[in-house]
């Protein structure tokens, strides 16, 4: 059974950088055809995607915060990170990391993958 | 603001069906496909619907998903209390070059 369990700090001062770890059971980091995604939930608002990690080597990160996301993995450890420069308090949210499986069409092309794994979430505040 | 849109809310009695619908464009839904989530609060999302109507193992039948242009429908039949959660929709968008999500809608039962 694949498992996700996000850790890191539950709250964060303006201006600082955010760091988050997903720690993975059940399923390999470097395994081809996985994305490896963050994902929030601002209070009142809708799930965001933030961005993934692609077959370890390739990065998709939301516009809006490309910039100031970096998500990178370990091997090692199994696990795979979030880092998010210069927080505001609207990145207070819920955090979510998730498994999505490249998954192709009835076209054959790469379309939506399903994101089929989730971790519980970690709440982060960001203020001062 | 959502890329993808979708009512609020929906509502409907135990037992019967409710059909929540999502609106996107041709970036989107109109050239890849949707997917379902349900969640309630507190808990991890669930993946309901892959590929506009592919069901992941342990997902009933009582749980539809098509497609149909640039938008989609999940439907959910035999409504039942644990139903009460948020549906959220969700499609790559090959010019944000990313997966884009509904707004969510909150169904009551």
């Amino acid at each position: 059974q694949v498992q996700l369990q996000e850790s890191g700090p539950g709250l964060v001062k303006p201006s600082q950088t955010l760091s988050l770890l997903c720690s993975v059971s059940g399923d390999s980091i470097s395994r081809d055809g996985l994305y490896w995604t963050w994902i929030r939930q601002r209070p009142g608002k809708g799930l965001e995607w933030i961005g993934s990690r692609y077959n370890v080597g390739t990065t998709y990160y939301a516009p809006s915060l490309r910039g100031r996301l970096s998500i990178s993995h370990d091997a090692s450890t199994n696990a795979f990170s979030l880092v998010l420069d210069s927080v505001t308090a609207a990145d207070t949210a819920v955090y979510y990391c998730a498994r999505g499986r490249a998954y192709y069409g009835s076209s054959g092309y790469p379309t939506t993958p399903p994101f089929d794994y989730w971790g519980q979430g970690i709440l982060v505040t960001v203020s001062s | 603001q959502s890329v993808l849109t979708q009512p609020p809310s929906a509502s409907a009695t135990p037992g019967q069906r409710v059909t929540i619908r999502c609106s996107g464009s041709g970036s989107n839904i109109g050239s890849n496909d949707v997917t379902w989530y349900q969640h309630v609060p507190g808990k991890a999302p669930r993946l309901l619907i892959y590929g506009n109507y592919k069901r992941p193992s342990g997902v009933p039948d009582r749980f539809f998903g098509s497609k149909s242009g640039t938008s989609a429908s999940l439907a959910i039949n035999g409504l039942q209390l644990d139903d009460e959660a948020d549906y959220y929709c969700a499609a790559w968008d090959d010019n944000l070059n990313g997966p884009v999500f509904g707004g969510g809608t909150k169904l009551t039962v």
